[in-house]
C-alpha cells in the first residue's frame, strides 16, 4: 500500500464511450501526475497538477480530460478514445511538484487498465 | 528523452547479489539519482535515492561514482520476488523537474 488508490483497476470502454478515471491519495501531498504506460513502452508523464493548478501537459490529445478538485482526489476523463489508447494509466502524487535541489519521492497507485474496443 | 541508459535486461541466480548499473553523464550538479522498479501490471514502487554518497537502506545499495556519471543499484541477496522492472531516474531539469522514465532493465530472478 503506496497511500495511492486509484478506481477502477481495470476498464474497457468502446470508442464512444465516456468513462472517468480516479485517483486519491491519503498521504497530504501536493502534487499529483497522470502517467501513461502503452505494452513495451516508457511510461509517459502526460499531466502534473500542483495544488489543484495545472502545471503541466505533455501534448496530451484532447480527448484526455484531467480533473483536480482537490489536492487528494485527480480525475482523468475519457471520451472518444482510439483503441490505441488502451494501456496502464497511472496516478501518482509527491509532497510538492519537483524543484531542483529537493529529493521527491513519487508515490504510484497500482493503476487501471484500460482497453478501448 | 530519459537522461540515463541501462542494460535491457539481466538475469540473476537467487540468493546472489544483483547489480543492476546506471548510465548518467549528463547529470547536473544538484540532482539526484532515483531508483524504482515495477512488478509486472503494478505501479512502480520507490527503492532509493543518492546524490554523491552511496546509500544503503532495507532494500538496495546505491553506489555512485565519484564523477557521479553512473550508478550501481545493488540488492545483496536477490529473490523471485525481486524479479521487476529496474528504472534508473534523473529529473528532467527544465519545467517541473519531472521524471523521465527509460525503458529500465527488466531483471529476471533465476531459480
Amino acid at each position: 500500500e503506496t497511500g495511492v488508490t486509484q478506481t477502477p483497476r481495470h476498464l474497457v470502454m468502446g470508442m464512444t464511450n465516456k468513462k472517468s478515471l480516479k485517483c486519491e491519495q491519503h498521504l497530504g501531498h501536493n502534487a499529483m501526475y497522470w502517467y501513461k504506460q502503452s505494452a513495451k513502452k516508457p511510461l509517459e508523464l502526460m499531466f502534473v497538477y500542483s495544488l489543484e493548478e495545472r502545471v503541466e501537459n505533455n501534448s496530451v490529445p484532447s480527448r484526455f480530460s484531467p480533473e483536480c478538485p482537490n489536492s487528494s482526489h485527480l480525475f482523468l476523463h475519457l471520451h472518444t478514445l482510439q483503441p490505441e489508447d488502451s494501456a496502464l494509466y497511472l496516478c501518482a502524487s509527491s509532497q510538492e511538484v519537483d524543484r531542483p535541489i529537493n529529493y521527491n519521492e513519487q508515490f504510484f497507485g497500482p493503476g487501471t487498465r484500460l482497453t478501448v474496443l | 528523452d530519459a537522461k540515463t541508459t541501462q542494460p535491457p535486461s539481466m538475469d540473476c541466480a537467487e540468493g546472489r547479489a544483483a547489480n543492476l548499473p546506471c548510465n548518467h553523464s549528463t547529470i547536473s550538479g544538484n540532482e539526484y539519482v532515483y531508483w524504482y522498479r515495477q512488478i509486472h501490471s503494478q505501479g512502480p514502487q520507490y527503492i532509493i535515492h543518492g546524490l554523491k554518497n552511496n546509500e544503503t537502506n532495507e532494500m538496495a545499495s546505491l553506489i555512485i561514482t565519484e564523477d557521479r556519471k553512473s550508478s550501481t543499484l545493488i540488492l545483496p541477496h536477490a529473490t523471485l520476488r525481486d524479479t521487476a522492472v529496474y528504472y534508473c531516474i534523473v529529473r528532467d531539469t527544465s519545467g517541473t523537474y519531472k521524471y523521465i522514465f527509460g525503458t529500465g532493465t527488466r531483471l529476471k530472478v533465476l531459480a
